[in-house]
């Protein structure tokens, strides 16, 4: 069974930093590409940035809003996504979802349950 | 960026009813649209990928259509589990990007 299970959200001061992770099983995480998505209270959903493979290059992305501020990075031996965030605003505050592309890049078939991140002072 | 827009914003029906999303790009996409829904407190559910191809699992009374810049989502007769907010996605470039949102209210 797929699961995505995502940890490190919480309360945080803007300025600060946060590391969030998503523990990846049921499926070969070295060959997933992967994104992170969010949603602000109440609001859309929104595209935070997305890492594929090793394989297929390791190529990372950002949306303009991270770019700069967020870092994605994955380690494939503990099966583990990564999002660093810097410099985090009022703005930020959503629930983060981890995403398994499927079945084709850019498709979100597999989401965690996602972590709620809350800058404020 | 993509922009993509929703149309309507939101949506009142009844359980049988057929209803229908419309969904437009800033620019041709081609056929690189997904739907979702998302019940309060949950995860969104991908529903349909590549325009009109129905996800597995996802009854057939969802159903997908266009290419290019216009896009629809068909739901043939209304359950009471498809009352949720449903979101276009492109996936034709990154920054991948979502419509506002079209909530689906009884």
């Amino acid at each position: 069974e797929v699961q995505l299970v995502e940890s490190g959200g919480g309360l945080i001061e803007p300025g600060e930093s946060l590391r969030l992770s998503c523990a990846a099983s049921g499926f070969p995480f070295n060959k997933a590409w992967m994104s992170w998505v969010r949603q602000a209270p109440g609001k859309g959903l929104e595209w935070v940035g997305r890492i594929i493979s090793s394989n297929d290059g390791g190529r990372i992305d950002y949306g303009a809003p991270v770019k700069g501020r967020f870092t994605i990075s994955r380690d494939d031996s503990k099966n583990t996504l990564y999002l660093q965030m810097n410099s985090l605003t009022t703005e930020d505050t959503a629930v983060y979802f981890c995403i398994w592309e499927l079945p084709s890049p850019g498709n979100f078939e597999y989401w965690g349950q996602g972590t709620l991140v809350t800058v404020s002072s | 960026d993509i922009q993509m827009t929703q149309s309507p914003s939101s949506l009142s029906a009844s359980v049988g009813d057929r209803v229908t999303i419309t969904c437009r790009a800033s620019q041709s996409i081609s056929n690189y649209l997904s739907w979702y829904h998302q019940k309060a407190g949950k995860a969104p559910k991908l529903l349909i990928y590549a325009a009109s191809t129905l996800q597995s699992g996802v009854p057939s009374r969802f159903s997908g259509s266009g290419s290019g810049t216009e896009f629809t989502l068909t739901i043939s007769s209304l359950q009471p589990e498809d009352f949720a907010t449903y979101y276009c996605q492109q996936n034709y470039s990154t920054p991948y990007t979502f419509g506002q949102g079209t909530k689906l209210e009884i």
